[in-house]
């Protein structure tokens, strides 16, 4: 199966900074989604984007899928941005989302 | 429009017990999806149901089993629990017809097993 791994695992941000998270796959992606998981533990979707940009007030993501990655970013970070962040997609005609490893983000005060 | 529900949200059993999950699907959706997520590890794919019928399972062993009814209402199955069934499984439900390319998942809240 494909493996998906996520960078940085652990981050850790003032209040009103800008961060990066990424996601590489080792294969080809279809339906790849990107996935905030609160401390209560319900993944809450973020974006559906198999290719190209898309935005959504302070969070934007990108995938390049020729390349196998995409990138999550979030603008002036707040404390409710803390959590697990996952990146998940599908290969070939299979029906299963693959998760990365995730990246932890605590935002501070 | 109502999102995906779960029930219970917390269980604890013994080892070599039963038990059942249930999970609602979103309004219009008619494909669930099963994950387990073992403590600080991603979700990992159980299977997926399609107008009643398995669709796809991921490497879990048989005494994982599952139903998904007309209403598009599933159940998660696990026989002979072990304590590493210990864990927060999630339901997911798409509008996905099952083909190649599965629509967005939207999860439930998860309920959390403790097998002690």
């Amino acid at each position: 199966g494909i493996q998906v791994e996520q960078s940085p695992p652990d981050l850790i941000l003032q209040e009103g900074a800008n961060s990066t998270l990424r996601c590489n796959f080792s294969d080809s992606v279809n339906n790849l989604q990107w996935f905030h998981q609160n401390p209560w533990g319900q993944l809450i979707n973020l974006f559906y984007i198999p290719s190209g940009t898309k935005q959504n007030g302070r969070l934007s993501a990108t995938t390049v899928a020729t390349e196998r990655y995409s990138l999550l970013y979030i603008s002036s970070s707040q404390t409710t941005d803390s959590g697990v962040y996952f990146c998940a997609g599908t290969t070939g005609g299979g029906n299963k989302l693959t998760f990365g490893t995730g990246t932890q983000l605590k935002v501070e005060l | 429009e109502t999102g995906v529900t779960q029930s219970p949200t917390h269980l604890i059993k013994t080892r070599g017990q039963q038990v059942t999950l249930r999970c609602s699907s979103q309004s219009g959706h008619n494909t669930v999806s099963w994950y387990q997520q073992a403590l600080g590890q991603g979700p990992q794919f159980i299977f997926q149901y399609y107008r009643e019928e398995e669709n796809g399972r991921g490497n879990f062993p048989p005494r994982f089993s599952g139903l998904q009814f007309p209403n598009y209402s599933s159940e998660l199955n696990v026989n002979a629990l072990e304590l590493d069934d210990s864990a927060l499984y999630l339901c997911a439900s798409s509008r996905g017809g099952g083909g190649p390319r599965t629509d967005t998942q939207y999860f439930g809240p998860g309920t959390r097993l403790t097998v002690l």
